[in-house]
């Protein structure tokens, strides 16, 4: 069963400053990964999408990593601001479309 | 815009009545969408996935007596809790299937459940 873990589970920064996040799982046999945001009782909005093939993708402030052998994806965000604020949840594709997410990462970015 | 939809964003009940969500795919005819719980600052986990004309199929430790699955149209998916209780009380989020196997799944707003 692919288990998928989020670290820190908590993080607040001053605006500015650039953020790491970072998700580990431990099947390596993934189809993708996928990073997302989520605002507090909304649902998600997909941020990047990197496929099993890939080592990164980028859009605009974001930049996201895939090391698949290594079971680990980190996800950039740089000059965080404000709006950043949220919590940010990494998913991983099985080949039978199922997401396996981790339990997210809760950003403060202090103005 | 929204590709996904759900109704309602909140609801309460009383414990032992039955809440009915529906989940609609508003761009795509989806012969496939899934159904998500989260607990408050846990991950999301897979309930069912949901298939047009055919029976959903449940994840192990999902009560499928409990939370009915009716997928009767390409673009509605429906979820219903029976006979609710308050552990029941979760943030339910469908989601459909993107045009291809590469692409990202695209989720529904959520609906807000509390069973007192």
């Amino acid at each position: 069963k692919q288990e998928v873990t989020q670290i820190p589970a908590a993080l607040s920064v001053p605006e500015g400053e650039n953020l790491v996040l970072n998700c580990s799982f431990t099947d390596s046999a993934i189809y993708n990964l996928q990073w997302f945001r989520q605002d507090p009782g909304k649902g998600l909005t997909s941020l990047l999408l990197i496929q099993s093939s890939q080592r990164e993708q980028t859009s605009g402030r974001l930049n996201a990593s895939l090391d698949k052998s290594s079971g680990r994806s980190t996800l950039y965000i740089a000059a965080s601001q404000p709006g950043d604020s949220a919590t940010y949840l990494c998913a991983v594709r099985a080949d039978d479309y199922k997401l396996s997410f981790g339990a997210g990462t809760t950003v403060t970015v202090r103005a | 815009g929204a590709v996904v939809s759900q109704h309602p964003s909140w609801v309460i009940c009383k414990s032992g009545t039955s809440v009915k969500i529906e989940c609609r795919s508003l761009d795509f005819q989806a012969t496939t969408m899934f159904w998500y719980r989260q607990f408050p600052k846990q991950s999301l986990m897979l309930m069912a996935t949901s298939n047009e004309g055919s029976k959903a199929t449940y994840e192990q430790g999902v009560e499928k007596d409990k939370f009915l699955i009716n997928h009767a149209s390409l673009t509605l998916s429906t979820l219903t809790v029976t006979s609710a209780h308050p552990e029941d009380s979760s943030f339910y989020i469908c989601s459909r299937e993107g045009l291809a196997k590469t692409d990202t799944q695209y989720f529904g707003p959520g609906t807000r459940l509390t069973v007192l």
